[in-house]
């Protein structure tokens, strides 16, 4: 089955700085890559996802890229702020009717003000 | 009212006892399922559930049952709880579309604690 890899499992960013957090998969046939975040006592929220015929996809100022030959994918978040405090986690799956997610560990965000 | 909602959200209770967390959604959703989130190691899936009628388990069903009542109905059961069931349990919702049989939409979490 798939293996999710997450790194770093913590991070912590100075307010305006970029953040960088990685995962590697296991299963070649995998092609389709959310991002999670999960804010303190809520539960995961999609703000992401990435298809295995992109690179790469931004909204505002969050981008996701994706190197299929080696098997991992980021998720970039640019001028953090605050908010943006929480815990993310990437997945893996076939996007066929069938197939389940394979979360990674997760990593928590700290944004110092 | 939330999409997904989980109760209770919060419950300590003794090994041994009988537990059940309940979860219900207005999405309209066919697919249903419930996770554990333990610090490390992610979102696991215990059960899921495609349709009424349709119950699956996932990577870590031992020690837990699940019951689908109805299309937006869907509780999962500690027949006797341990102490490694502690952890914060998440049920979630997905469309059966293609391209949305993987987007989940999930509940605000129950928090068990086993003693």
């Amino acid at each position: 089955g798939e293996n999710v890899e997450q790194h770093p499992s913590t991070l912590s960013v100075q307010e305006g700085d970029s953040a960088v957090i990685k995962c590697t998969y296991s299963d070649s046939a995998s092609n389709y890559f959310p991002w999670y975040k999960q804010e303190l006592g809520k539960g995961p929220q999609l703000i992401i996802d990435i298809r295995s015929n992109v690179g790469e996809k931004k909204d505002q100022r969050i981008a996701v890229t994706l190197n299929k030959t080696a098997k991992h994918f980021s998720l970039h978040i640019t001028e953090t702020q605050p908010e943006d405090s929480a815990v993310y986690f990437c997945a893996a799956s076939w996007n066929n009717a069938g197939n389940m997610l394979t979360f990674g560990g997760g990593t928590r965000l700290m944004v110092k003000p | 009212d939330a999409d997904v909602t989980q109760t209770p959200r919060n419950r300590i209770t003794k090994t041994g006892k009988r537990i059940m967390l309940e979860c219900s959604q207005t999405k309209g959703h066919d697919r249903m399922y419930w996770y554990r989130q333990d610090p490390g190691l992610g979102l696991r899936l215990i059960y899921y559930s495609f349709d009424v009628k349709d119950i699956n388990k996932g990577e870590i069903s031992d020690g837990y049952s699940v019951s689908r009542q109805a299309q937006a109905k869907f509780s999962l059961s500690l027949e006797s709880a341990i102490p490694n069931q502690t952890a914060l349990y998440f049920c979630a919702t997905s469309d059966s579309g293609y391209s949305g049989a993987n987007v989940l939409t999930f509940g605000a979490g129950s928090r068990l604690t086993v003693l």
